[in-house]
């Protein structure tokens, strides 16, 4: 079985200010993980993926996850939030040649002017 | 050119109806899916589809009945609707490996 927790419902950040979305999941294999955000009445937006390789990666609009093994942790992040950063972030999981992704249950993030 | 389309993107109608949402992906990907997103945003898993062969069927009750035509295709028809059914409804497609999924815009179904 595979799950995601985000432990935060929301974050709020000022424009400027480093931005952290918490991210843990649970698979019996080995994890591929992902961040997608959704702007309101829209579908979902790739942000980023790890699937094997450094653990540190990059992703679109400045952001940036860490895999941490150990933790069991994928958070998001990024050096400077902006007003338009405001939405809803989902990090999802999915075990190696499975084809089920799981989701959490979202982050809203308010980043204020 | 859209990658993944669903038509309706809204939908009203009353308990008991029957309806259906259609999805069309033109990225030539393998597998598809349905989600479910609740009124708290939560996102639940409904079914999958690899080259037209059922993959994923989560506990979904069975008046929700999925039909892939052809790989490019994943429509969701739904019998006899409830109150419950209320949500939006995410088709999403994705390519073979490690590809993440590629969602359409969504299909709001309220039931009146």
């Amino acid at each position: 079985a595979q799950s995601v927790a985000q432990p935060e419902d929301q974050v709020n950040v000022a424009e400027g200010n480093p931005l952290t979305v918490k991210c843990t999941y649970s698979v019996s294999g080995n994890p591929y993980l992902f961040w997608y955000v959704q702007y309101p009445n829209r579908g979902l937006q790739f942000l980023l993926k790890y699937i094997t390789g450094d653990n540190l990666v990059k992703g679109s609009y400045g952001f940036e996850a860490e895999f941490n093994k150990s933790q069991t942790s994928f958070h998001l992040k990024k050096p400077s939030a902006l007003v338009s950063d405001s939405a809803l972030y989902f990090c999802a999981v999915r075990d190696m040649g499975d084809y089920k992704l799981s989701f959490g249950a979202g982050t809203t993030v308010t980043v204020r002017a | 050119d859209t990658a993944v389309s669903q038509t309706p993107k809204y939908l009203v109608t009353q308990m008991g109806n029957d309806k259906s949402i259609k999805c069309e992906q033109n990225l030539g990907h393998d597998t598809m899916y349905w989600y479910k997103q609740d009124s708290k945003k939560f996102l639940k898993i409904m079914f999958s589809y690899n080259n037209k062969e059922l993959i994923i069927n989560e506990t979904v009750p069975n008046r929700f009945s999925p039909k892939s035509p052809d790989k490019a295709h994943l429509n969701l028809h739904i019998n006899s609707l409830e109150l419950g059914d209320s949500a939006v409804y995410f088709c999403a497609s994705r390519g073979t490996g490690t590809g993440e999924l590629f969602f359409g815009e969504g299909s709001r179904l309220t039931v009146l």
